[in-house]
């Protein structure tokens, strides 16, 4: 079974605060993938990844950035955490296209809150 | 670019009711599809997906879904549904050949099964 795990559940961080949010599966995916998800607006790309120390902007990358090192480890970074950012945070991974598997597996999530 | 349209946000219905969740999408190449579901304080979880072949496809909890290009609809359905199925669904829609199976979701409908 492919495992997508998150570092935190829940998390309570102040305004101004660096904030990192830690991604790791175990499936040796290729791609790597961070949404936020808010109620009514469903899930929103932030940044994906589709290989070790590459990138891509999502739909909504402003006051995010991400980091991928290593090819299992994809991490979320709010530079300076803003009320706006309190959010449900979740991560997928899925294999590079052309393999076989289409569907992302998602971790089960990190709801942030920012205060 | 591609889009996903539910239209509904909010689904209440009655134990052993059948029900249908809609999804409409736009995209001007072939698409994969997919439904997810999210149980309260988890993660997104594959229910079905069609990729090719037969229209209509199956869950494995008696959920299915029929693709329908000329409508291009994607509407998840179930005869009798259980208070265990409470829980938001989201459409998703992945382009073929697309270099990432970078998903586009939908803005979720909340199934509400009351007793």
């Amino acid at each position: 079974d492919v495992k997508v795990t998150q570092s935190s559940r829940y998390l309570v961080k102040r305004t101004g605060e660096k904030v990192f949010l830690e991604c790791v599966q175990d499936m040796d995916h290729e791609n790597m993938f961070w949404y936020r998800q808010d109620p009514g607006l469903g899930l929103r790309l932030i940044y994906f990844s589709y290989d070790v120390k590459m990138k891509e902007k999502g739909d909504i990358p402003e006051g995010y950035s991400v980091s991928r090192e290593k090819k299992e480890r994809f991490s979320l970074i709010l530079e300076s955490a803003s009320t706006n950012q309190t959010s449900m945070y979740l991560c997928a991974s899925t294999e590079a296209p052309g393999q076989g598997l289409y569907e992302q597996y998602f971790g089960p999530g990190t709801r942030l809150t920012v205060t | 670019a591609q889009s996903v349209t539910q239209l509904d946000s909010q689904v209440p219905v009655f134990e052993e009711a059948p029900v249908e969740l809609r999804c409409n999408y736009s995209s001007s190449v072939s698409v994969y599809l997919f439904w997810y579901v999210q149980y309260p304080n988890q993660g997104l979880q594959l229910l079905l997906k069609y990729l090719s072949g037969s229209t209509l496809v199956e869950s494995i909890n008696g959920f299915e879904a029929e693709f329908n290009k000329s409508q291009t609809s994607f509407h998840l359905r179930k005869p009798s549904v259980h208070i265990s199925d409470t829980a938001e669904y989201f459409c998703a829609v992945s382009k073929t050949g697309g270099a990432t199976n970078k998903l586009i979701f939908g803005t979720g409908t909340l199934l509400a099964v009351q007793p």
